[in-house]
């Protein structure tokens, strides 16, 4: 099992740049997370995914944000433009609800740095 | 809506000495609760999980938590730390599989294991 994956592992953009974070889910799992971490905020969870539909997109803190997971095995997170506020580690976890012994396995974030 | 706190933002412990990080959570229904590690430039692994059963859980790499369900605690423990220890400690709740095991986060605590 190869965990959860996440690319890029690191971004560096310029404001009003888009940019997309990847994550492909362990196989199997039925639920993705969208997680972000700042030190500010700590971790927060911006939106989640129960069989590719999204179930709850209030944490994605404005319309710049946006999530897609076309299957199951791939979402993405998009912000468009970016701003410098948005630096931060996202990341994506993914669990397989029908077990409670399947907590949340979370990827090793991709961190985003927008100057 | 469930929370948590973790009281200490940071707790520096000298090698093979104890360390107990503190968390406190509230909610309105019953919840499972999970301590989570963040190494460096890493994301996030279960250290141990309370589901149900003895309030008195044990982990990976010697670490143990209680449930106390009157002081809605989880504290979480490890009786001789190494210097491999050091890292970001986060106890998380969640209301089970009904929400894919959607993780509500503490502020997390800093480990500091000095020599």
């Amino acid at each position: 099992d190869a965990g959860v994956i996440q690319s890029p592992r690191h971004e560096v953009t310029e404001m009003g740049q888009e940019v997309t974070l990847r994550c492909k889910p362990i196989s199997g799992h039925d639920y993705l997370f969208w997680y972000r971490q700042t030190m500010m905020r700590g971790l927060e969870l911006l939106i989640y995914f129960n069989n590719n539909v999204p179930i709850d997109d209030s944490g994605m803190p404005e319309d710049r944000f946006s999530a897609k997971m076309p299957n199951a095995s791939f979402s993405t997170l998009k912000i468009q433009p970016s701003e410098p506020r948005d630096s931060a580690v996202y990341f994506c976890a993914s669990s397989f609800a029908s077990s409670y012994n399947s907590p949340l396995h979370f990827g090793n974030g991709t961190r985003l740095t927008v100057t | 809506a469930q929370s948590v706190t973790q009281l200490d933002s940071q707790v520096p412990v000298f090698e093979e000495a104890p360390v107990e990080l503190r968390c406190n959570y509230s909610s309105s229904v019953s919840v499972y609760l999970f301590w989570y590690v963040q190494y460096p430039n890493q994301g996030l692994q279960l250290l141990l999980k309370y589901l149900s059963g003895s309030t008195l859980v044990k982990g990976i790499n010697g670490f143990e938590a209680e449930f106390n369900k009157s002081q809605t605690s989880f504290h979480l423990r490890k009786p001789s730390v190494h210097i491999s220890d050091t890292a970001e400690y986060f106890c998380a709740v969640s209301v089970g599989k009904a929400a894919g095991n959607k993780l509500t986060f503490g502020g997390g605590t800093r480990v500091l294991v000095k020599p």
